[in-house]
């Protein structure tokens, strides 16, 4: 039972470059998410699936796409990266379609991207 | 959306000692108050959470306390050891129909040995 993992753990980029974050969990949670990590910011919503074939905006999506793609994976793309992305990328799940019923978010190890 | 305020941002305590973390936030309808631990390069971990119907919950050394009029609920770590230094998060949700919670920006507590 591996929980939640992620690819790639380290990726360097060039400004302009595209990429994809790739995610995938197996509690067979409802619910997806991915954060970005920055020093002094805590972690900040890009995007979430509360339930598989929906997906919504967090607090910063601006620039990042995602696609669930069936109960167990959930991928975040950079299509042209630029500097401000540099951080580092949680996946993470829950069991409810509502955080509220279960409350316990289970993250990802981490993925850190540099964009030069 | 919901405010978060984590107070302090950094905190250094002696061993064995208590430490006090703060959070406040703004939405009145959060009925679920989590506390997360992340280790040094690791990933952040549920350690203690709250649901509002409950003013206090306890867990060995670590307790979470909520007071729901004043918009606020803290995270509590008795006798502390050098393996409670850690960045600490509150995540109240947040938002309409509570999908999604609000992370405050995070306590770096430290034990002095």
């Amino acid at each position: 039972n591996a929980g939640v993992t992620q690819t790639p753990k380290f990726q360097v980029l060039k400004t302009g470059q595209s990429m994809t974050l790739q995610c995938a969990q197996d509690m067979n949670h409802n619910s997806m998410y991915w954060y970005r990590q920055d020093p002094g910011m805590g972690l900040r919503l890009i995007y979430y699936s509360a339930s598989e074939g929906t997906t919504d905006k967090g607090e910063v999506p601006n620039g990042y796409n995602v696609s669930r793609l069936n109960k167990r994976e959930f991928s975040l793309r950079l299509e042209s990266a630029a500097p401000s992305q540099t951080s580092v990328y949680f996946c993470a799940s829950s069991e409810a379609a509502q955080i509220l019923n279960t409350g316990e978010l289970f993250f990802g190890e981490g993925s850190r991207l540099t964009v030069l | 959306g919901e405010n978060v305020e984590q107070h302090p941002s950094t905190l250094s305590v002696q061993e064995g000692d208590s430490a006090v973390i703060k959070c406040t936030y703004s939405d009145s309808a959060s009925n679920y108050f989590p506390w997360y631990k992340q280790e040094l390069g690791k990933r952040p971990q549920l350690i203690i959470d709250i649901r509002s119907n409950v003013g206090e919950k306890k867990d060995q050394r670590i307790a979470v306390t909520l007071n729901k009029t004043a918009k606020h609920f803290s995270l509590h770590i008795t006798e502390t050891q050098p393996e409670d230094s850690a960045v600490y998060f509150c995540a109240p949700p947040g938002g309409f129909g509570n999908e999604k919670l609000t992370f405050g920006t995070g306590t770096r507590l430290t034990i002095i040995p």
